[in-house]
């Protein structure tokens, strides 16, 4: 089944202690991104990446470090996390499609995070 | 700066009738716009996307309009259902990707 997955779903920390959270998807996609949702902002990105050696800041960058060293994979890690990051957090993937005409985002489930 | 506003109050309809969902952009010329569905606790499903040089676009019931002067997208849902309830987010592509805030839909049978 095509698919991003994230992990983990589900996450309480403490100021400081460092984190990350996986995202893969088996759908060979070139662009991956990363965003997070609060409530009355929508979703907001936070990188992006176009492929596996271009990766880019989105909107709100700051706070967060991402890895793409491989096609698959695009982990984003909280070095020191902040009360200000809990929010939900959305990977996603995407390539060009020839229905639509254009890049159609797959998302994950979603990794909700709270940092106390 | 780059700004996306959908109508921030929810949306009541009732069964059968058509929903209008509006986006609305500035500082922007994006290479297309895209609708999403998402539902509570879920993340976002791709519903449509329409480029800068197309007026419309359908699929099944639902309808995309975008009028690159107005900078103003419209999202139709025709005989509308309860299934339909959800929020309906729209996003600007280009290198980045810019979503409004997100319009809750409430269809009522």
């Amino acid at each position: 089944e095509a698919q991003v997955t994230q992990n983990p779903r589900y996450l309480i920390t403490v100021t400081g202690k460092k984190l990350t959270v996986t995202c893969s998807q088996n759908m060979n996609h070139e662009y991956m991104s990363w965003y997070r949702q609060d409530p009355g902002l929508g979703l907001r990105q936070i990188y992006y990446s176009m492929n596996v050696e271009v990766t880019d800041k989105g909107d709100v960058p700051e706070g967060y470090k991402v890895s793409r060293k491989e096609k698959r994979n695009f982990p984003l890690i909280l070095e020191s996390p902040s009360p200000n990051q809990t929010s939900l957090y959305f990977c996603a993937s995407s390539a060009p499609s020839r229905t639509s005409g254009g890049y159609e985002q797959y998302f994950g489930p979603g990794t909700r995070l709270t940092v106390t | 700066s780059q700004k996306i506003e959908q109508n921030s109050e929810a949306l009541n309809i009732q069964e059968g009738k058509t929903a209008t969902l509006t986006c609305n952009y500035t500082n922007y010329s994006p290479a297309y716009l895209q609708w999403y569905r998402q539902d509570p606790g879920r993340g976002p499903v791709f519903l449509l996307l329409i480029r800068e040089n197309e007026k419309e676009k359908r699929k099944e019931r639902l309808k995309v309009t975008f009028d690159t002067t107005l900078k103003q997208s419209l999202f139709h849902i025709t005989a509308s259902q309860p299934a339909d309830s959800a929020t309906y987010l729209c996003a600007l592509r280009g290198f980045k990707t810019i979503f409004g805030a997100g319009t809750r839909l409430f269809v009522k049978a």
